[in-house]
């Protein structure tokens, strides 16, 4: 099956700096990749849909400036939380989406820890 | 409005018995229905895929099942294993391209208990 892959698996930082994560497809192209972000005991909320060579689309209530994505290549998408607060701390998956198939795979999730 | 519920929130069993998690859903157009695994502090893994035409499909010890009259799934877990507690999520896709055609579940955190 397609694997997704999301690097640091965990991250912990100073409130007011910036974390970056990244999400690859390993052994697929992925024009479009989603971020999501989990509470504690609720599911996956969409944050912003990432497409290859444009900018990504942010779901309602999702800061555009805060959330900064990247999808500069194929195979990769980055988020970076730009000045961290302990609020931002979650749990953040990211999924690709493969085409011929119409299915997400999704990455194993990035653990930040803002103190 | 687009949602999918499923019950129960939470369950305890003991290893070795069997169980049967709900889903009841109002997405349209309705491509397909996916049941996930996702472990503490993992991804969501892909258990079952169902589109409109299928009415159950298993994988191993999980069986889902798919009525799209009434627009309800369930997945039953057989002979539990410790291994199985997780939160299982019910995942609806709509017909479409364009962005994120999913509708997530709320899941049901099951734990097996010895």
């Amino acid at each position: 099956g397609a694997v997704v892959s999301q690097h640091p698996s965990r991250v912990i930082c100073k409130s007011g700096t910036s974390v970056k994560i990244e999400c690859r497809s390993l052994d697929f192209q992925a024009t479009t990749m989603f971020w999501y972000r989990q509470f504690p005991k609720k599911s996956l909320m969409l944050m912003a849909t990432s497409n290859e060579g444009s900018k990504a689309t942010y779901e309602q209530g999702v800061e555009k400036d805060k959330f900064l994505i990247n999808h500069a290549s194929l195979t990769l998408s980055t988020l970076t939380v730009t000045s961290a607060h302990p609020e931002d701390s979650s749990f953040y998956i990211c999924s690709a989406l493969q085409y011929r198939y119409n299915e997400q795979f999704f990455g194993p999730g990035t653990r930040l820890t803002v103190l | 409005k687009n949602q999918v519920e499923q019950s129960p929130q939470s369950l305890i069993i003991l290893e070795g018995k069997n169980c049967t998690l709900q889903c009841n859903y109002t997405v349209s157009p309705f491509s397909n229905l996916r049941w996930y695994k996702q472990d503490t502090g993992r991804g969501p893994v892909s258990l079952t895929i169902m589109t409109f035409s299928e009415n159950t499909k298993s994988n191993g010890r999980y069986t889902a099942t798919l009525d799209a009259d009434t627009k309800q799934s369930s997945l039953h877990i057989t002979a539990s294993q410790l291994s199985d507690s997780a939160s299982y999520i019910c995942v609806v896709s709509r017909v479409g391209n364009a962005g994120n055609m999913l509708t997530f579940g709320g899941g049901t955190r099951l734990m097996v208990k010895p």
